[in-house]
């Protein structure tokens, strides 16, 4: 079983759609979770990162962790075309240890 | 945030022929990550390279095959030695930003092998 597991996609929604992107983990002792996004032929950038469980919003993205699930979202209100992209979840537990990642949700949206 | 460009940023090779790709960051970071990234796959690291000490290579990943250097705090490389079709991946570099799980990534380089 993978550690980060994560729908690959592709999810496809039409322009100004509510889009959820989520991830499960197996690793009870992550506390960290980012999400990047990837365009494509791009490195990925990083949209959001939350510690522990809760919400936290910027802009039209919403992250959300439910640790006692564990279980990660990232929400994407009134979608547009230019959110097309891979998204990437991603987390680690702390102190210097690695980061791992999930495979990547690959998102499109039609104008 | 950190600047960060690669180079090549892709190319074609034949088996057994090694590549050296370089990071070129424009701020001085303590830390660089080398990840691979192959397709249907999640992000892998394939190790860590701090200036002046050796790289720290994760399970599944040997100095041999994949030496990196680290001169000063914003250039490193990483040779891909002995290539072989399977060794076909995005091969990316990323920085610590103002925390260890904020990381800033170079744009890729794109590796085919014949």
């Amino acid at each position: 079983q993978k550690e980060v597991e994560q729908d690959p996609g592709p999810l496809s929604v039409p322009e100004g759609a509510i889009v959820s992107l989520n991830c499960t983990y197996s690793n009870s002792a992550f506390q960290y979770f980012m999400w990047y996004r990837q365009y494509s032929r791009k490195g990925p950038e990083l949209l959001m990162y939350t510690y522990s469980s809760g919400n936290k919003e910027d802009g039209r993205f919403t992250a959300q962790v439910d640790k006692s699930s564990k279980y990660i979202s990232l929400f994407i209100r009134d979608s547009q075309p230019s959110d097309s992209a891979t998204y990437l979840c991603a987390m680690n537990s702390g102190g210097y240890q690695k980061v791992t990642f999930g495979t990547g949700t690959k998102l499109q949206v039609i104008p | 945030s950190a600047v960060i460009s690669q180079k090549p940023s892709r190319d074609i090779c034949q088996r057994g022929t090694s590549l050296t790709i370089q990071c070129q960051v424009d701020s001085q970071v303590t830390m660089m990550f080398w990840y691979r990234q192959q397709p249907g796959q999640s992000l892998t690291l394939i190790a860590t390279a701090n200036q002046g000490s050796e790289a720290t290579y994760e399970s599944g990943f040997v100095i041999d095959k994949f030496p990196i250097s680290r001169p000063n705090l914003t250039f490193s490389t990483l040779t891909v030695s002995n290539m072989s079709p399977e060794d076909s991946s995005i091969y990316l570099c990323s920085v610590e930003g103002t925390d260890y799980n904020e990381q800033f990534f170079g744009p890729g380089t794109r590796l085919t092998v014949l």
